[in-house]
Order: structure tokens, then sequence, then C-alpha cells
């Protein structure tokens, strides 16, 4: 069984289309994430969500929205689309130790997003 | 403020031979630090973490990494390289309040026959 999934795992668009990622855990895990990797393969934060709770909301345009609706799923809403959008999106959890949050990431293995 | 540097975008070795990628840290507090390896086309593996006790990590796939405080470093190394370890790898840290991960820019790692 995959442990995190994200689907779909390709996604070719128009400019100002609006699209969705899906991503599910079934590690039982509190907290999830979700990354931009851009063409250089440079790694950024976007969003994280513990427990359903919005935690991380890195300097993202209002344009990206993620939505959890039970600590297994976050799902990436994106409207309208721009050529600068196009990268690999991963989606990744992680288990809290404790109090702390020391605990690793496992990543899905991406959506590459094409906007032409 | 947390940050990792990876000043290596690219390491050679041939296989058999040692390698090391190379990764220094600058945090606030005590430092959480993360290897991983990306094979193409794939999501991030986790190799190893250093979070507290022994300064020699070991890891997947026969790796380890060094954490050396007083030239805040975190090198993963590997005492024999095979081709297939040939890879991009991520430094990273965590801020354990705020959960977030800071990746470096990735060094590209290519293993010879």
């Amino acid at each position: 069984d995959t442990a995190v999934s994200q689907t779909p795992k390709y996604l070719v668009t128009q400019m100002g289309n609006d699209k969705s990622i899906k991503c599910e855990q079934n590690l039982g895990h509190d907290t999830m994430y979700w990354y931009k990797q851009d063409s250089k393969k440079f790694l950024k934060i976007m969003f994280s969500y513990n427990n359903k709770e919005l935690i991380i909301n890195e300097t993202v345009p209002n344009r990206f929205s993620p939505k959890s609706p039970d600590k297994a799923h976050l799902n990436l809403h994106i409207n309208s689309l721009e050529l600068g959008d196009s990268a690999v999106y991963f989606c990744a959890s992680s288990q809290d130790q404790g109090t702390l949050n020391t605990g690793e990431l496992f990543f899905g293995e991406g959506s590459r997003l094409t906007v032409l | 403020a947390q940050s990792v540097a990876q000043p290596e975008d690219q390491v050679n070795v041939a296989e058999g031979n040692p390698l090391t990628v190379k990764c220094t840290y600058s945090v606030s507090g005590n430092p959480y630090l993360f290897w991983y390896v990306q094979y193409p086309n794939r999501g991030l593996q986790f190799l190893l973490k250093y979070i507290t006790g022994d300064n020699l990590v070991k890891g997947s796939y026969g790796f380890e990494a060094e954490f050396n405080k007083s030239q805040t470093s975190f090198h993963l190394k590997k005492p024999s390289a095979l081709v297939s370890d040939s890879a991009l790898y991520f430094c990273a840290s965590i801020n354990t309040n705020a959960g977030k991960s800071t990746f470096g820019d990735g060094t590209t790692l290519t293993v010879k026959p």
C-alpha cells in the first residue's frame, strides 16, 4: 500500500484554468504538507496542516487554497493558473514526536503541473 | 531563523570509493537535521536524522552522517559508493515548534562505474 499518494501524477492545462491535486496518507500521521519543487529542483514549503488545522502558510498567492477534510487528506486547489505555477508539487506527512515536531517527512511521488 | 547550505551542486565519485556530500547549518536552538534522497521522477525518501545523542548517525542504504557542532556541519558519507547511489540529495533542518522543514538546494551525486 502506498503511504502517501497524490493524484494526478501529471497535469497539463491552459493558463487561466482552475485545477486540483489530491493527497491521501495512510500512515496515521498528524501533519500534512504541500511542497513546490521548481525547475531547478529547489524545494519550498507552501502549507502545512495539523489535524485539519492550518499551521504554516508561506507567502503563497491567494490563488492557492489548501483544504483538509480530515487528517488523512490534504488537497490543493489552484485558481487562475499562471505559467509560473508550472512545477512539481509534493505532498508529505509527518508524525509529531510528543510535543515537538521532529518526525521525518514521508513524501508522495509528486504531481507535475504544466501550464501552457 | 533556520537555514542549511549545500556548498556543492554536483559531486562525482568512482564506484567503490568513499563519498561525502556536504551540509552546513545555521539554526537557533538545538539543531534537528535530516538527509533525504530523490531519485529521478520520484518523491524524496528519508535517509537519516540527527536529533540528539551520538554525533555519528547511521541510516538507510549504508549511509551515515556526522554531526559536528563546532563546524556546524552535518556531512553525509558512505564508505563505498554504488552506481545506484546516483541521485539528488537534500539536507534539511526543522523548526520543531512550527514543524517547518527548510531544505538545502540539493547536491547531485553521480557515481561512475
